[in-house]
This record gives structure tokens, sequence and C-alpha cells, in this order.
């Protein structure tokens, strides 16, 4: 079984629709977490979630808004998607809000492609 | 706020060389340092963490790391490295006590010649 797997792990869609990106963990973690890696491979957090609470929200704009129904599922809708929006996005997970202490367990990316 | 910094984009070895792979952070306290591997269009996989306690630290893989507070780095190492190590290192640091995300690295790819 994948311990945190995202759907779909290809997305290519045209500019200004909305689209949305799953994901789930299998491993009883309470903290669910959204990266975003472009094109340079930097990765940068945009979301995290505790036990479907948000903890962690960064400077990103309000067209990406995450959706935690319980806590072994986080989702990321995009809507108005631009061309900057292309990259990869990993879903993570950690357990009891400690993901700084013990480290993530990513899923395998999702790479989104707006043309 | 945590920060981290890989010198290297780019690194080409030999199979059955050693390697080092670089990692300098900045953080005001005691960090958790992760050394994470991404092979080409998949996830990151963690290889090592340090926490506290003994600096060398052994990962999977074959791997290990030695964190040196005086330098602050965690550098990375293999003493001979396989074709199949050919891969994106990031190195990451989190805040104890502090924010629960991850910084990472702008990683570092490495290059494995037969």
């Amino acid at each position: 079984d994948t311990a945190v797997s995202q759907t779909p792990k290809y997305l290519v869609t045209q500019m200004g629709n909305d689209k949305s990106i799953k994901c789930e963990q299998n491993l009883g973690h309470d903290t669910m977490y959204w990266y975003k890696q472009d094109s340079k491979k930097f990765l940068k957090i945009m979301f995290s979630y505790n036990n479907k609470e948000l903890i962690i929200n960064e400077t990103v704009p309000n067209r990406f808004s995450p959706k935690s129904p319980d806590k072994a599922h986080l989702n990321l809708h995009i809507n108005s998607l631009e061309l900057g929006d292309s990259a990869v996005y990993f879903c993570a997970s950690s357990r009891k809000n400690r993901g700084a202490e013990y480290g993530y367990t990513f899923g395998s990316g999702t790479r989104l492609t707006v043309v | 706020a945590q920060s981290v910094t890989q010198p290297d984009i780019h690194i080409t070895v030999s199979e059955g060389a050693s390697l080092e792979l670089r990692c300098n952070y900045s953080y005001g306290a005691t960090p958790y340092l992760f050394w994470y591997v991404q092979s080409p269009g998949q996830g990151l996989q963690l290889l090592l963490k340090y926490f506290s306690g003994d600096t060398l630290v052994q990962g999977i893989k074959g791997f290990e790391a030695e964190f040196k507070r005086s330098q602050s780095s965690f550098n990375l190492r293999k003493p001979s490295v396989h074709w199949s190590d050919a891969a994106e290192y990031f190195c990451a640091v989190g805040a104890q006590g502090g924010s629960e995300k991850l910084v990472f690295g702008k990683g570092t790819k490495l290059t494995v010649n037969p």
C-alpha cells in the first residue's frame, strides 16, 4: 500500500480553468502538507493542516484553497489557473504536528502543466 | 527563520568513487537536520536525520552525514557511489520547538559516470 498517495500524477489544463489535486495518507499521521516544487527544483511550503486545522498558510495566492475533510486527506483546489502555477505539487505527512522533528513522508507528486 | 544552502548545484562522480554533498544551515539554536533523495519523477525519500547526540548519523543506502555545529554544516557522504545513486539530493532544516515546517535547500543534482 502506498503511504501517501496523490491523484492525479499528471495534470495538463488550460489557463483560467479550475482544478483539484487529492492526497491521502494511510500512516495514521496527524499533520499533512502541500509543497510546491518549481522548475528549478526549489521546494516551498504552501500549507499545513494538523488534524483538519490549518496551521501553516504561507504567502500563497487566494486562488489556492486547501481542504482537509479528515486527518487522512488533504486536497488542493486551484481556481483560475495561470501559467506560473505550472510546477510539481507534493503532498506530505508527519506525525503529531512534529514534522520539523520527525521529518515528512512524501507522496510521488502531481505535475501540473498550464497551457 | 531557518535557512539552508547547498553550494553545489551539480556534481559528477565516477561509479565507485567517494561522494560528499555539502549543506550549510542558518539557525540560532540546534536544528533538526535531514537529507532527502529524489529520483527522477519520484517523490522525496528520507535518507537520514539528525536530532541530537552523536554527530555522525547513519542512513539508508550506505549514506552517512556529520553534524558540525562550529561550521553550521551537515554534509552527506558515501564511500563508494553506485550508478543507482544518481538523483537530486535535498538538505532540510527544522526548528526545534518552532514552526513545524521544514525548509529545504535548492538541491544538488548527482550524476554518476560508469
